[in-house]
């Protein structure tokens, strides 16, 4: 089936301690990205990635970092996370030259 | 970036057909018009996208204006699973370090109540 994974699905941490949320495609896709989702502000694109090793921001990557070292994977990463970066966040992949057309379940992350 | 306009919300039967209207009056022609739904909280799913035709797929019908400045969404028998957000976007190009970013721009959509 193809899919896209999210792990963890639910979060809990404090100020400060780093972490990494976990995104898995299935479909060999080679455009990836991730969203942020909040209370009347939408979905807003945090990073996206082109290919492996090819990644950029989007348009609200500050305090966030990304990696793409295997096609497969996207994880995002949190070095000093802020109760401002408390959300709903959404991987998504697609095809070459197409808007993402699958999204990940999302992770509910909350910074305390 | 061409904006959208979507009613807040819409109320359907079961059974019948929705139709969910998007103005896009700034579209520029190489803009297609993309729609997602979201089910509560769930990750955004793709229904359908188009640039000028009508097009229909498995779960819906697109069907845009000859002068592209609106569209409309048709799901021909709603359920009360077709209870969502749906969202009209106009698809951006941007040029990154990294290649052009297929960014998608939701706005609020519309919410689709489906009652029995």
């Amino acid at each position: 089936e193809a899919q896209v994974t999210q792990n963890p699905r639910y979060l809990i941490t404090v100020t400060g301690k780093k972490l990494t949320v976990t995104c898995s495609q299935n479909m060999n896709h080679e455009y990836m990205s991730w969203y942020r989702q909040d209370p009347g502000l939408g979905l807003r694109q945090i990073y996206y990635s082109m290919n492996v090793e090819v990644t950029d921001k989007g348009d609200v990557p500050e305090g966030y970092k990304v990696s793409r070292k295997e096609k497969r994977n996207f994880p995002l990463i949190l070095e000093s996370p802020s109760p401002n970066q408390t959300s709903l966040y959404f991987c998504a992949s697609s095809p070459p030259r197409t808007p993402p057309q699958y999204f990940g379940p999302g992770t509910r992350l909350t910074v305390l | 970036d061409a904006k959208t306009t979507q009613p807040t919300s819409m109320d359907c039967a079961e059974g019948r057909a929705a139709n969910l209207p998007c103005n896009h009056s700034t579209i520029s022609g190489n803009e297609y018009v993309y729609w997602y739904r979201q089910i509560h909280s769930q990750g955004p799913q793709y229904i359908i996208h188009g640039l000028k035709n009508n097009e229909t797929n498995e779960m819906a019908s697109l069907i845009i204006t000859e002068d592209r400045k609106s569209s409309t969404l048709i799901l021909p028998h709603a359920t009360l699973r077709d209870t969502a957000v749906y969202y009209c976007i106009v698809r951006v190009f941007h040029h990154g370090s990294g290649g052009s970013n297929y960014k998608l721009t939701f706005g609020k959509g519309t919410l689709l109540t489906v009652n029995p």
